[in-house]
């Protein structure tokens, strides 16, 4: 069945540092990649996205980039503070409305 | 907009017994979705919907679980019986169909335990 692998599992960097979450997904139909940022007792928060048409999106100090041809996709989050840490999922549209998600990426920004 | 809401926000329950989880989607948006979060199988998709309609439902784990939307501001996730295996933490999601990338927004969540 189709599926997205995400690594690492678990990631510690120093405050200030860059943090990379990688994902790699299997339906070569997939045009939709969501990133969602969970805390602790909350639901996944969506924290940005980006579409098959596009190579790399920017928000602030979040970006995603998207290699189709490899079907690789990262989250990168510079400058990391330590309200950045949470688990973090990526996700790859199976059709428009529905996702399949990774298994998580525990981030730890240590002070 | 006060979001996705779900009630209750925990259920302790005992094997056997009827549980049912409740969501509240933002208005106005068309597509509901059941998601279950455990350790081991990481968020799973159980069913979803579009105007109130169920649309795929393969990700239902057995006949144990059933899922309604009688109207378009709410829909229930029903065990029975429940089992000690369905703990878990089970989310609902909603998306709006004029939206280009079908963003989906998530409640805060039921954590159920099934003792």
């Amino acid at each position: 069945g189709e599926n997205v692998e995400q690594h690492p599992s678990t990631l510690s960097v120093q405050e200030g540092d860059s943090a990379v979450i990688k994902c790699t997904y299997s339906d070569s139909a997939s045009n939709y990649f969501p990133w969602y940022k969970q805390e602790l007792g909350k639901g996944p928060q969506l924290i940005i996205d980006i579409r098959s048409n596009v190579g790399e999106k920017k928000d602030q100090r979040i970006a995603v980039t998207l290699n189709k041809t490899a079907k690789h996709f990262s989250l990168h989050i510079t400058e990391t503070q330590p309200e950045d840490s949470a688990v973090y999922f990526c996700a790859a549209s199976l059709g428009t409305y529905k996702y399949i998600f990774g298994t998580g990426t525990r981030l730890k920004v240590l002070a | 907009d006060a979001g996705v809401i779900q009630s209750p926000r925990h259920e302790v329950t005992e094997m056997g017994q009827e549980v049912t989880l409740r969501c509240k989607p933002i208005s106005g948006h068309d597509y509901l979705f059941w998601y279950r979060q455990t350790m081991m199988r990481g968020l799973e998709l159980l069913i979803y919907f579009n105007n109130n309609v169920p649309i795929d439902d393969s990700g239902m784990p057995e006949d144990r679980f059933s899922a309604k939307m009688p109207n378009a501001s709410f829909s229930t996730l029903k065990i029975q019986p429940s089992e000690p295996r369905d703990s878990a933490v089970y989310f609902c999601a909603s998306s709006f169909s004029g939206q280009l990338l079908g963003e989906q927004y998530f409640g805060p969540g039921t954590r159920l335990t099934v003792t």
